[in-house]
């Protein structure tokens, strides 16, 4: 079975600066996808990157980037010059690839606070 | 043009009390998901449909039946209401293959008094 952890159940950053999330997980898969959720006080769940295992270079969303190190089995979300909307829940996810309709694997989370 | 959507937002009820969650989405997606998210905004798989069949079924108790009468729609029932039943459920559609990414729909949190 597939875990996520996330180690920092909350953190703050200053308006404007870089924050960066921590996601590590455990599988003996060889082909899958991580991502990052956003979950706002609106509760809608966003998805904000993903990354294929399969591909090298690190997923980039504007100011969402990640850093994927398949061998440690880690998966960091950068967010840089952080904005006050960036306030929210945010969620790393496991998926296996092409095994069907294969459900979501969530980390506990962790709560970003944005500091104006 | 909402993708997936949840009726109700809101529930509130007493214990003992059956009810029932749909959840529709018009992406045209033939793989449905619900989803769990507890007090401490864990979130975990309930049920996977795919063509309105069930695939998935975690340990769920029986209390929860999910149905889906096509494949654009996937509501789940709930019977005799616990306490521990309070959450947020969610619902979430995809497509099979060939990459499976989930839309979700905006929830509904449920309350059990």
């Amino acid at each position: 079975a597939q875990t996520v952890t996330q180690s920092q159940p909350e953190m703050s950053v200053q308006e404007a600066e870089t924050v960066t999330l921590s996601c590590t997980y455990d599988t003996s898969e060889s082909n899958y996808y991580l991502f990052w959720y956003k979950q706002p006080p609106s509760r809608q769940m966003i998805l904000v990157i993903r990354q294929e295992a399969y591909k090298q270079q690190n997923a980039t969303e504007n100011r969402f980037s990640v850093n994927f190190q398949k061998a440690a089995k880690s998966f960091s979300l950068k967010i840089s010059d952080s904005q006050l909307g960036d306030t929210a829940m945010y969620f790393c996810a496991f998926m296996k690839a092409h095994s069907g309709n294969t459900p979501l694997v969530f980390g506990k989370g962790t709560r970003l606070s944005v500091i104006a | 043009d909402t993708a997936v959507s949840q009726t109700p937002k809101y529930l509130v009820t007493q214990m003992g009390n059956d009810k029932s969650i749909k959840c529709e989405q018009n992406l045209g997606h033939d793989t449905m998901y619900w989803y769990k998210q507890d007090s401490k905004k864990f979130l975990k798989i309930m049920f996977s449909y795919n063509n309105k069949e069930l695939i998935i079924n975690e340990t769920v108790p029986n209390r929860f039946s999910p149905k889906s009468p096509d494949k654009a729609h996937l509501n789940l029932h709930i019977n005799s209401l616990e306490l521990g039943d309070s959450a947020v459920y969610f619902c979430a559609s995809s497509l099979l293959e060939p990459y499976n990414e989930q839309f979700f729909g905006p929830g509904t949190r449920l309350t059990v008094l």
